[in-house]
């Protein structure tokens, strides 16, 4: 069974960094690029970033260009994202997701970012 | 990167069938076949209903199907039924720009 298990959400103030982790188990996690993708409060869906298997191309959307990192350690099986800069419209249920982006097949439960003073 | 544009809201009655719109541009909706749906229910982590298009995963109903026509694409629900309630999301794969989502629509069952 294919499982995706995200950690490392939190409360931080603005201007400040939080590192998410995404677990992968039940398949072979080097073979596919993977995705982080995230929904704020109340909002729509919101796709933050891509990463290729071999971890050579990596894509992010505009808002987060030069704030956010997605990288990924295929030994450990383990997605990041490394969160600069932060604001308050950042705030948002991350989800990692397997896949560029075709159809997303799967995902995680989701870990909560809460940008506030 | 500008949102695919869906309505934010349609309903149907039990048994009968709605269909979802989502607009883009040939950047995106109109220039691949990676068109995707998914339903979410509140509180819940989305679940892909359809993809590239009209492809439906491995256990979802054939009471979903979807469809393109230049840069719209559309999701249809067949026979609805109560647990099909949820917000619907679009989606296209958009190359170097990454992925581009809807604004949602959020079904009733009336």
């Amino acid at each position: 069974e294919v499982q995706l298990v995200e950690s490392g959400g939190g409360l931080v103030q603005p201007g400040g960094s939080l590192r998410l982790s995404c677990v992968a188990s039940g398949f072979t996690f080097s073979s596919y690029s993977m995705s982080w993708v995230r929904q704020a409060p109340g909002k729509g869906l919101e796709w933050v970033a891509n990463i290729k298997q071999d971890g050579s191309e990596k894509y992010y959307v505009d808002s987060v260009k030069g704030r956010f990192t997605i990288s990924r350690d295929n030994a450990k099986n383990s997605l990041y994202l490394q969160l600069n800069a932060l604001r308050a419209e950042d705030t948002a249920v991350y989800y990692c997701a397997r896949g560029l982006g075709y159809g997303y097949v799967s995902w995680g439960q989701g870990t909560l970012v809460t940008v506030s003073s | 990167q500008s949102a695919l544009t869906q309505p934010p809201s349609a309903s149907g009655s039990p048994g009968q069938s709605v269909t979802i719109s989502c607009t883009g541009t040939s950047s995106d909706v109109g220039g691949n076949n990676y068109v995707s749906w998914y339903q979410q229910h509140p509180g819940k982590a989305p679940k892909l209903m359809i993809s590239e298009v009209s492809k439906r995963p491995s256990g979802v109903p054939d009471r979903f199907s979807g469809s393109k026509s230049g840069n719209t694409a559309s999701l249809t629900v067949s026979g609805l039924q109560p647990e099909d309630e949820a917000d619907y999301y679009c989606s296209s794969y958009a190359g170097s720009s990454g992925v581009v989502f809807g604004g949602g629509t959020k079904l009733t069952v009336l």
